[in-house]
């Protein structure tokens, strides 16, 4: 069975830092993983969707990353903003299936 | 254009009521996907319905939740005799074609909460 981590649970960081979440997942046979963003009370927003063939996906100030062979992605967000504050969810789609597997998320706070 | 609808945004419930979740995805999307997010459980896949195929039930908890897709379009997740442990964001998600595993675009949700 699938399982996805992500590590920190939480972040706390000052305005303008470059800041990195991770997402591991335990079965590397996956077709894509995808980065989402969660605000309060409100649904997921796509970030970034990376193939199983690709390494890395870019848009503006995000910039993901896929090693699907030690199973992990990184989401790498440069000069962070307050408005970056969210909750950020990994979630990979596996062969054996067609949904989405979710990491728990990182709650990530940009103080101004 | 439009994205995914859910309706309602909030219910609050009795336990052992029957409550009805609406899902309207982005036109022309074939494939849709309900979740659930709850505190203790992060966000779980219930169940996909693909065009006219059968839909994938795998991740439904009990046999009181239920689901349908009218006309290869608008979805109705139903929950039967709630409990308090159903009371979860309800997220319902649509993609263009399955076989593409293209991005799933989210709706809104519906916050139910079982007393």
């Amino acid at each position: 069975k699938q399982e996805v981590t992500q590590i920190p649970a939480a972040l706390s960081v000052p305005e303008g830092e470059n800041l990195v979440l991770n997402c591991s997942f335990t079965d590397s046979a996956i077709y894509n993983l995808q980065w989402f963003r969660q605000d309060p009370g409100k649904g997921l927003t796509s970030l970034l969707l990376i193939q199983s063939s690709q390494r890395e996906q870019t848009s503006g100030r995000l910039n993901a990353s896929l090693d699907k062979s030690s199973g992990r992605s990184t989401l790498y967000i440069a000069a962070s903003q307050p408005s970056d504050s969210a909750t950020y969810l990994c979630a990979v789609r596996v062969n054996a299936g067609n949904m989405l597997t979710f990491g728990g998320g990182t709650r990530l706070m940009v103080k101004p | 254009g439009a994205g995914v609808s859910q309706s309602p945004s909030n219910k609050v419930t009795e336990k052992g009521k029957d409550v009805e979740l609406r899902c309207d995805p982005i036109s022309g999307h074939t494939a849709l996907y309900w979740y659930r997010q709850s505190l203790g459980q992060g966000l779980e896949f219930l169940i996909y319905f693909q065009g006219n195929s059968a839909p994938d039930k795998s991740g439904l908890p009990s046999d009181r939740f239920s689901a349908e897709r009218t006309g290869g379009s608008v979805s109705t997740l139903t929950i039967q005799r709630t409990q308090q442990e159903d009371s979860a964001v309800y997220l319902c998600a649509s993609s263009l074609d399955l076989r593409a595993m293209d991005t799933q675009y989210f709706g809104p949700g519906t916050r139910l909460t079982v007393l």
